[in-house]
């Protein structure tokens, strides 16, 4: 299968709190993508983490990447109502071409 | 000024039409890609072009033809659809392939 894998499918966390997404892929990786989608929009980029980085931090976000365990998470700290969204991860192989992870649907409630 | 701009926004069409979905990146890039997204939210690459030539067909249907007029617009056109076509259709760009990408705001496609 092209997909990797995300856990959770799906996250509800109160505003404050913090949030981890994970993803897990099967093949090697030129480097890792985090995106965010809001409902019935297009794509955001948020933080590239390269094969050879093993952590990388942008604002609230703090993505690590784990080669050996073929796997990276995101986390999102102090979580607001308005980071409610799917998040996905992104491979890049050796193709020009992202493959997507299944998605977290993230909601962050008041 | 939208970066990835994609047309039309909705699309509803009954089955065995023909139809095009444009797609126009104002950022420079020389990678442009299509992404189908089912009603699960799964994402799967369709085509992606490198400067107007093909370097990626995920065996597509050959009903699905891309058409890049120059490196900064890649169509797509779908001949005789069906009804597992509908879906929404992201076009994104990208400066090389492997970098951060661009997505526009998609074209939900649905068939009846």
């Amino acid at each position: 299968s092209q997909q990797g894998e995300e856990d959770p499918q799906a996250l509800s966390i109160q505003e404050g709190e913090n949030a981890t997404m994970n993803c897990s892929y099967k093949t090697s990786i030129n480097n890792l993508q985090w995106y965010r989608q809001n409902s019935g929009r297009g794509l955001v980029h948020l933080i590239l983490i390269r094969s050879n980085e093993r952590e990388k931090h942008s604002g609230r976000l703090r993505v690590t990447l784990d080669t050996s365990k073929k796997s990276s998470s995101l986390l999102i700290t102090a979580s607001r109502a308005a980071d409610t969204a799917s998040y996905f991860c992104a491979k890049t192989g050796t193709a020009s071409k992202l493959t997507f992870g299944t998605g977290t649907r993230l909601q962050v409630t008041l | 000024d939208t970066a990835v701009s994609q047309t039309p926004k909705y699309l509803v069409t009954q089955m065995g039409n023909d139809k095009s979905i444009k797609c126009e990146q104002n950022l420079g890039h020389d990678t442009m890609y299509w992404y189908k997204q089912d009603s699960k939210k799964f994402l799967k690459i369709m085509f992606s072009y490198n400067n107007k030539e093909l370097i990626i067909n995920e065996t597509v249907p050959n009903r699905f033809s891309p058409k890049s007029p120059d490196k900064a617009h890649l169509n797509l056109h779908i001949n005789s659809l069906e009804l597992g076509d509908s879906a929404v259709y992201f076009c994104a760009s990208s400066l090389k392939g492997n970098t951060e990408a661009f997505f526009g705001q998609g074209t939900r496609l649905t068939v009846v």
